[in-house]
């Protein structure tokens, strides 16, 4: 399956973050997700073969990356409090098949 | 933007009985939708999913109708039982052409509660 680490993190505001991920083998799409307490997850970004292939209502500072050996990377600088949620990475065996998911890094910003 | 919604945000029911969760969606465009549950702590976990070309898809004790004229989609889950207590969550693909199911537009979710 999708595994992330941290599964908790604490920052503080201004910091930068790196959240990882490990898609399940042969996956070659990644996509990064915010879910914020009680609502739904909202698209960040996703990659497909190491390239950024769509994004969501997200500054800049979120990027990301995507490595050949099944794994990817979420990365955000200058941390603010709003960004307190759970980022859930998700991938798929291609573009038309529906993404699973892992069980996310609770992050917390103070 | 167009979203995706839910009308009842929670649902109690008793052990044994059928559930129906319902969606509105707003993007007449949008050609691929999917269920997912997530329990407390978890990520969310595929559940079944439809596309537009089809009504109805049935899959073990859950079957997803789909209404294109009003926008309605709907999961039913049969005999339902203490584990299926979670938010369950619609969500409908955004990405151009239905080409990328990767981006998904979200609801809020319903909290199903089963009762023993």
């Amino acid at each position: 399956g999708v595994t992330q680490s941290p599964t908790h993190l604490i920052k503080t505001r201004g910091q930068q973050v790196t959240l990882r991920c490990s898609s399940q083998s042969g996956h070659n799409t990644v996509s990064w997700y915010q879910q914020a307490l009680g609502q739904g997850p909202q698209f960040i970004f996703q990659y497909y073969r190491e390239e950024e292939n769509g994004r969501g209502n997200f500054p800049p500072r979120f990027s990301g990356l995507q490595f050949p050996n099944d794994s990817s990377e979420l990365n955000v600088n200058a941390l603010e409090l709003d960004d307190s949620a759970l980022y859930l990475c998700a991938s798929s065996r291609d573009s038309n098949s529906p993404l699973h998911f892992g069980n996310g890094t609770r992050l917390t910003v103070t | 933007g167009e979203s995706v919604g839910l009308h009842l945000p929670t649902l109690s029911v008793q052990e044994g009985d059928n559930s129906i969760i319902n969606c509105a969606y707003s993007n007449s465009a949008s050609d691929y939708f999917i269920w997912y549950k997530q329990e407390s702590g978890k990520g969310p976990q595929f559940i079944i999913d439809i596309r537009s070309n089809m009504d109805k898809r049935q899959g073990q004790r859950v079957t997803v109708l789909l209404n294109k004229t009003v926008k309605h989609l709907s999961l039913q889950i049969a005999a339902t039982q203490p584990g299926d207590s979670a938010v369950y969550f619609c969500a409908e693909n955004i990405g151009a052409g239905g080409t990328s199911y990767g981006k998904l537009t979200f609801g809020q979710g319903t909290i199903l509660t089963v009762h023993p």
